[in-house]
């Protein structure tokens, strides 16, 4: 089964800085897709950037990049200019090609100070 | 205009009732979920459909109960509602590309808190 671990259970970074949020995922398959999704304290869930795993090309969303590195199956995301505004849970989900289902990791709550 | 919504998005009810909670899209999709977000945080599937026929129940108690009267509109129903069940409840939707069955980015909804007492 394929599963997702995020291993900062909290970050905080100080406001225009960078940060860096870790993921990795565990899957057999070779075709599959990687999505980084928010949820603010408003409790929406946000995408805020998706890869495809056949395109070696990171995706860039403005202040949002990733760092996807299929062979180690890991796939950060890196938030630019931090701002308040970014302060929330961040997931990173996984789902196979031609799957339904996301899988979630466990979430990293990431905290702007300014 | 609202992509994904649902009602209600707060529900607090006894133990042992009843309760339902409604999801619907405008977004033209073909794909509805239903995900559980427990006091963790943690997000997981319970069910999926695709054009009103269920593809996914992930292992979840038969007091729940979904129901999808068109590709619109996705609900809940819960029954018998125990403590375990205080969670929040979010509904997604994607679109299907090809017949390959490729399903699109997941759009989610506000959430709905179930708190039973």
């Amino acid at each position: 089964a394929q599963t997702v671990t995020q291993s900062q259970p909290e970050m905080s970074v100080q406001e225009a800085e960078t940060v860096t949020l870790s993921c990795t995922y565990d899957t057999s398959e070779s075709d599959y897709y990687l999505f980084w999704y928010k949820q603010p304290p408003s409790r929406q869930m946000i995408l805020v950037i998706r890869q495809e795993a056949y395109k070696q090309q990171n995706a860039t969303e403005n202040r949002f990049s990733v760092n996807f590195q299929k062979a180690a199956k890991s796939f950060s995301l890196k938030i630019s200019d931090s701002q308040l505004g970014d302060a929330a849970m961040y997931f990173c989900a996984y789902r196979a090609q031609g799957a339904q289902k996301l899988v979630f990791g466990q979430g990293t709550r990431l905290t702007i100070n300014p | 205009d609202t992509a994904v919504s649902q009602t209600p998005k707060y529900l607090v009810t006894q133990m042992g009732n009843d309760k339902s909670i409604k999801c619907e899209q405008n977004l033209g999709h073909d794909t509805m979920y239903w995900y559980k977000q427990d006091s963790k945080k943690f997000l997981k599937i319970m069910f999926s459909y695709n054009n009103k026929e269920l593809i996914i129940n992930e292992t979840v108690p038969n007091r729940f109960s979904p129901k999808s009267p068109d590709k619109a509109h996705l609900n809940l129903h819960i029954n018998s509602l125990e403590l375990g069940d205080s969670a929040v409840y979010f509904c997604a939707s994607s679109a299907q590309r090809s017949l390959a069955a490729l399903t699109d980015t997941q759009y989610f909804g506000p959430g709905t808190r179930l708190t039973v007492l």
